[in-house]
């Protein structure tokens, strides 16, 4: 079964810290992504990464960035946090050797709270 | 950018009954996936339809891919409790298959 772990399920922040969310796969994943899920808004793709040291900008990326050293683990940061961007994060992986039948296999989520 | 419309965005119905979601959009998607995300879980696959008209049965569940390739449904026929959720559709494109998500059908089944 593939696996992806989301380091925290629920994080407090402050207001102007610099937070990481972490994600790690466990199934050779080239694709990785990250969303936020708000209510009435649904899942929206801040960031995406299609191999090592490769990104791309999703639909909501400012505030963040993101960083993927190693082929299993994909970082989300947020430079400074705000209240704003109190929500859920989803982090999925995903292969492209499926074609478009390729699923996107989702971790649990960080609820993070910026106070 | 690609958007999906899917509807309705709440539903609640009794054990038994039959219901329908619908994801709708003005763009053609190499394939439209269907998720279920449970409370504190993130989103499973249910199905994958990528052929125009490809029907899709899951037990109680019919999945349909429109001939165009641009809406999608999902039906279920009587509904237990079990069945609750919050359904997602969400069509693949470009060409890493980058997912666009619809808003999602909050289904309750009461028992």
């Amino acid at each position: 079964d593939v696996k992806v772990t989301q380091s925290s399920r629920y994080l407090v922040k402050r207001t102007g810290e610099k937070v990481f969310l972490e994600c790690v796969q466990d199934m050779d994943h080239e694709n990785m992504f990250w969303y936020r899920q708000d209510p009435g808004l649904g899942l929206r793709l801040i960031y995406f990464s299609y191999d090592v040291k490769m990104k791309e900008k999703g639909d909501i990326p400012e505030g963040y960035s993101v960083s993927r050293e190693k082929k299993e683990r994909f970082s989300l940061i947020l430079e400074s946090a705000s209240t704003n961007q109190t929500s859920m994060y989803l982090c999925a992986s995903s292969s492209p050797r499926q074609g478009p039948r390729q699923p996107q296999h989702f971790g649990d989520g960080t609820r993070l709270s910026i106070l | 950018t690609q958007l999906l419309e899917q509807s309705p965005q709440f539903l609640s119905i009794q054990e038994g009954e039959n219901l329908t979601v619908y994801c709708n959009s003005s763009s053609v998607f190499s394939s439209l996936q269907w998720y279920r995300q449970e409370p504190g879980e993130g989103p499973v696959l249910l199905v994958t339809v990528v052929t125009g008209g490809e029907v899709k049965k899951l037990k109680r569940l019919t999945f349909q891919f429109g001939d165009a390739r641009k809406d999608s449904s999902l039906h279920i026929t009587a509904a237990q409790p079990g069945d609750t959720g919050l359904y997602l559709c969400a069509g693949a494109g470009g060409s890493n298959y980058k997912l666009t998500f619809g808003k999602g059908t909050l289904l309750t089944v009461n028992p």
